[in-house]
């Protein structure tokens, strides 16, 4: 059974960082792309940042470009965000989503910013 | 930014009968539509890709038509379990663009 499991939300300061993770299993890994996507009050859904195969091949959205990075790793099966410099505007549900388009997402991660 | 603009918010639909869900684009797409099925506390769900074709698992009641700008997910027979969101998505462009979502409630 394929499976995408988020994890590593909660509630963050403003400026603060954070790190999810989205753990995968039921498919072959490697051969998969992969994206964040939120939902957020202010902007609905949105796809964030994408990362190709390779690992190299990577796109972000304008709202999240230079304070968020993805990631993947090929031997644990995960994908991951870092994100800096969060504001009020990242509140939301985040989730990973497969390939292109979206064939399989998680059940999501809640972020809150708030002081 | 190509932007979907869904309708309509809201859909109130008798068990057995027809329902009929509208996208349209900011700038023509080349079929690169997708519809999501969200309900509480699960991760959406993928309906339709190419603008008409089922994903794996999706019961035929299930449609997508349209092209250029204009595109449609119909549930012909409408069941109490597609209580749910529904989102068109374009991936033609860029990152991709999602519709702001159509709530379909089974009456």
């Amino acid at each position: 059974e394929v499976q995408l499991v988020e994890s590593g939300g909660g509630l963050v300061q403003p400026g603060g960082s954070l790190r999810l993770s989205c753990a995968t299993s039921g498919f072959i890994f490697r051969d998969y792309s992969f994206n964040w996507v939120r939902q957020t009050p202010g902007r609905g859904l949105e796809c964030i940042s994408y990362i190709g195969t390779d690992g190299t091949t990577i796109y972000y959205a304008d709202s999240v470009k230079g304070r968020f990075t993805i990631s993947r790793d090929n031997v644990q099966n995960s994908i991951y965000l870092q994100m800096h410099s969060v504001t009020a505007e990242d509140t939301g549900l985040y989730y990973c989503a497969r390939a292109r388009p979206f064939d399989q997402w998680g059940q999501g991660t809640l972020v809150t910013v708030s002081s | 930014e190509t932007v979907m603009a869904q309708s309509p918010a809201t859909l109130s639909v008798s068990p057995g009968e027809r329902a009929t869900l509208s996208c349209r684009a900011s700038q023509s797409l080349d079929g690169n539509v997708a519809w999501y099925q969200r309900k509480p506390g699960q991760g959406p769900r993928l309906l339709i890709y190419g603008a008409s074709m089922r994903a794996t698992g999706i019961p035929a009641r299930f449609s997508g038509s349209g092209s250029g700008t204009e595109f449609t997910l119909t549930i012909s027979t409408l069941q109490s379990e597609d209580s749910a969101v529904y989102f068109c998505h374009q991936y033609n462009y860029g990152l991709g663009t999602f519709g702001q979502g159509t709530k379909v409630e089974v009456k």
